[in-house]
């Protein structure tokens, strides 16, 4: 079975200040992808990312894949109140189909 | 694109009560996916359909728990009878074909079973 785990599963800061969240597995995933919950809608996508080694930025928000395709993180410079939900990672199962296995999530609170 | 649409938004019901949930993916999308999620287990995926057809229902927890699509535009998740410990929030996604496009979900259905 291919888990994905994250931390810190929760995290408070304070508006303005810097953070990394964390994906690992000891699977390979071929891609994976990272989506944001905000309290009572379901999860959106963020970004995906598909080649080893790779950084992609979403504004204030950096993801990066590991080497080794088994670990990602995701660096949010300069947090804001609005950067505040349920952070999960996500990649594809090793079924053939295109069902994804989810992360157990990082919970973000930001506070003014 | 409205998105995806699950109703209701919540749902109260009693222990033994028939529980209908219902969603609608987005057009074009052709696999749909049911997921609960729980403070405790997360997101857990209890089935999902490919083209109508269901590919994976090894999430459902028992035969209590049943899941339909009739046709490309609607799915139903159906608990008969409800148990409290059916009460989390169930999310409807849909995709199109192909790893990377990611999944598109509903604003999902809180439902709590007394």
């Amino acid at each position: 079975t291919q888990l994905l785990e994250q931390s810190p599963q929760f995290l408070s800061i304070q508006e303005g200040e810097n953070l990394t969240v964390y994906c690992n597995s000891s699977s390979v995933f071929s891609s994976l992808q990272w989506y944001r919950q905000e309290p009572g809608e379901g999860p959106v996508l963020l970004v995906t990312v598909v080649t080893g080694g790779e950084v992609k930025k979403l504004k204030r928000l950096t993801f990066q894949f590991g080497d080794a395709r088994k670990d990602s993180s995701l660096h949010i410079t300069a947090a804001q109140t609005g950067d505040t939900g349920l952070y999960l990672c996500a990649g594809p199962g090793n079924t053939g189909f295109q069902k994804l296995v989810f992360g157990t999530g990082t919970r973000l609170l930001v506070s003014p | 694109d409205a998105g995806v649409i699950q109703s209701p938004r919540h749902e109260v019901t009693e222990m033994g009560q028939e529980v209908t949930l219902r969603c609608k993916p987005i057009s074009g999308h052709n696999s749909l996916f049911w997921y609960r999620q729980t403070m405790m287990r997360g997101l857990e995926l209890l089935i999902y359909f490919n083209n109508n057809v269901p590919i994976d229902d090894s999430g459902m927890p028992e035969d209590r728990f049943s899941a339909k699509m009739p046709n490309a535009s609607f799915s139903t998740l159906k608990i008969q009878p409800s148990e409290p410990r059916d009460s989390a929030v169930y999310f409807c996604a849909s995709s199109p074909t192909g790893f990377g496009t990611g999944y598109t979900f509903g604003s999902g259905t809180r439902l709590t079973v007394v």
